[in-house]
């Protein structure tokens, strides 16, 4: 069975730093691409950023990039979001999904299943 | 950047009947489109990729339809256990990935 599991959220002041991680399990994870998708609270889903499965290429929203930073280390089978600068509207749960692609097709060209059950993140003074 | 529309915001069905979720894109995204169900409290699930392709474990009474700019979700008779917010997402055109603003689907 395919697990997503999230951990490092928690409360953070203005212009601190966080880092999450998502622990895999049941699946190769070296051959998936991996994203971060969030959600602020009573709101929609908003993408974050995505790596690709060798983690060689990665790709951020504009309302993250120069701020966030995705990895991950196939030997442990996890990925991570380092969250630096954070803003009150970066508050909300962080999910990490696992990206498909359909073979021969862009890498990125992804739809996201699973997901974890998310890390909460809060950004208040 | 791609938006994506998703009309109704409420729909208000009652169980048994059926269901019908819109979700239009601002340029076409062929069939890179997935629906995903989301209940209060949980993470997201994948009902439909690839505009029409249902998900492993998904009832046949979730299906999906559209193509280009115009998609559809039917839930065709509905269980009491479908009443959630219901997300379209495009992967077509990258970065970013887009979603619809959700339409909740709620007991009538």
């Amino acid at each position: 069975e395919v697990q997503l599991l999230e951990s490092g959220g928690g409360l953070v002041q203005p212009g601190g730093s966080l880092r999450l991680s998502c622990a895999a399990s049941g699946f190769s994870f070296r051959t998936y691409a991996m994203n971060w998708v969030r959600q602020a609270p009573g709101k929609g889903l908003e993408w974050v950023s995505v790596i690709s499965g060798s983690g060689g290429s990665s790709f951020y929203a504009d309302s993250v990039k120069g701020r966030f930073a995705i990895s991950r280390d196939n030997s442990k089978s996890t990925l991570s979001l380092q969250m630096n600068s954070l803003r009150a509207e970066d508050t909300g749960i962080y999910y990490c999904a696992k990206g498909i692609a359909v073979a021969g097709t862009l890498w990125a060209s992804n739809w996201f299943d699973p997901w974890g059950q998310g890390t909460l993140v809060t950004v208040s003074s | 950047e791609i938006e994506m529309t998703q009309s109704p915001a409420t729909l208000s069905v009652s169980p048994g009947e059926r269901a019908t979720l819109s979700c239009r894109a601002s340029q076409s995204v062929g069939s890179n489109l997935a629906w995903y169900q989301q209940k209060p409290g949980q993470a997201p699930r994948l009902l439909i990729h690839g505009a029409s392709a249902r998900a492993t474990g998904i009832p046949a009474r979730f299906s999906g339809s559209g193509s280009g700019t115009e998609f559809t979700l039917t839930i065709s008779s509905l269980q009491s256990e479908d009443f959630a917010v219901y997300y379209c997402h495009q992967y077509s055109d990258w970065p970013p990935y887009t979603f619809g603003q959700g339409t909740k689907l709620e007991i009538k």
